[in-house]
């Protein structure tokens, strides 16, 4: 069964940029069938779709966030990251990594347990 | 973007009714609707996926069905693990949306 599991700091400080990667276990990041994405919640609230990576490299994010996005894929280390700069408060959310398959018409069927960040100085 | 929106927000129900949420896409999404269950503290999981097609391991008791860019998910016989928050996804076009979320609570 393919697992992600998403790893990172859980505080970051205004200003700076949120670093966090999604490590994929049985099964490859660099699957042709699927987009590797990000999606987060803030707390009590609903989800945000922040962006995805192919394999290949190529990336789609979100206009609210696309100015801050960046959306890596490693493939060597079977892993995806996100970077998110200039945060404030407003992005202290769960932030989760998600894999969509092309053949279940892009529908996100794994996902990892969620990574909780915190922004605050 | 295309707009998601969900009906109604919440809604109490007892084990064993029959329970609907409504799903609207602000224009055509074809089926690219998923619908996702997500317990408190947890991540979503995926219940159907193309409007009406259940994923592995979902019971037979979850539905789905597709009236132009209405959708509905329909739960026959709710049973004491589905009281949750159910959110709606088209993933037709980027960026991929969400509705705002159904919370299903216990009467």
């Amino acid at each position: 069964q393919v697992q992600l599991q998403e790893s990172g700091p859980g505080l970051v400080r205004p200003s700076e940029t949120l670093s966090l990667t999604c490590t994929v276990s049985n099964g490859s990041v660099s699957s042709g069938s699927h987009f590797w994405n990000w999606i987060r919640q803030v707390p009590g609230k609903g989800l945000e779709w922040i962006g995805y990576v192919y394999y290949a490299g190529g990336s789609d994010s979100s206009p609210s966030l696309k100015s801050r996005v960046a959306i890596s894929v490693a493939t060597s280390k079977n892993q995806f990251s996100l970077k998110l700069t200039s945060v404030t408060a407003a992005d202290t959310a769960v932030y989760f990594c998600a894999r969509a398959g092309v053949d279940i018409w892009n529908a996100l069927d794994i996902w990892g347990q969620g990574k909780l960040v915190t922004v605050s100085s | 973007d295309i707009q998601m929106t969900q009906s109604p927000s919440s809604l109490s129900a007892s084990v064993g009714d029959r329970v609907t949420i409504t799903c609207r896409a602000s224009q055509s999404i074809s089926r690219y609707l998923n619908w996702y269950q997500q317990k408190p503290g947890r991540a979503p999981e995926l219940l159907i996926y193309a409007a009406s097609t259940l994923q592995s391991g979902v019971p037979s008791r979850f539905s789905g069905t597709r009236s132009g860019t209405e959708f509905t998910l329909t739960i026959s016989g709710l049973q004491p693990e589905d009281f949750a928050t159910y959110y709606c996804q088209q993933s037709h076009t980027t960026p991929r949306t969400f509705g705002p979320g159904t919370k299903v609570e216990i009467k």
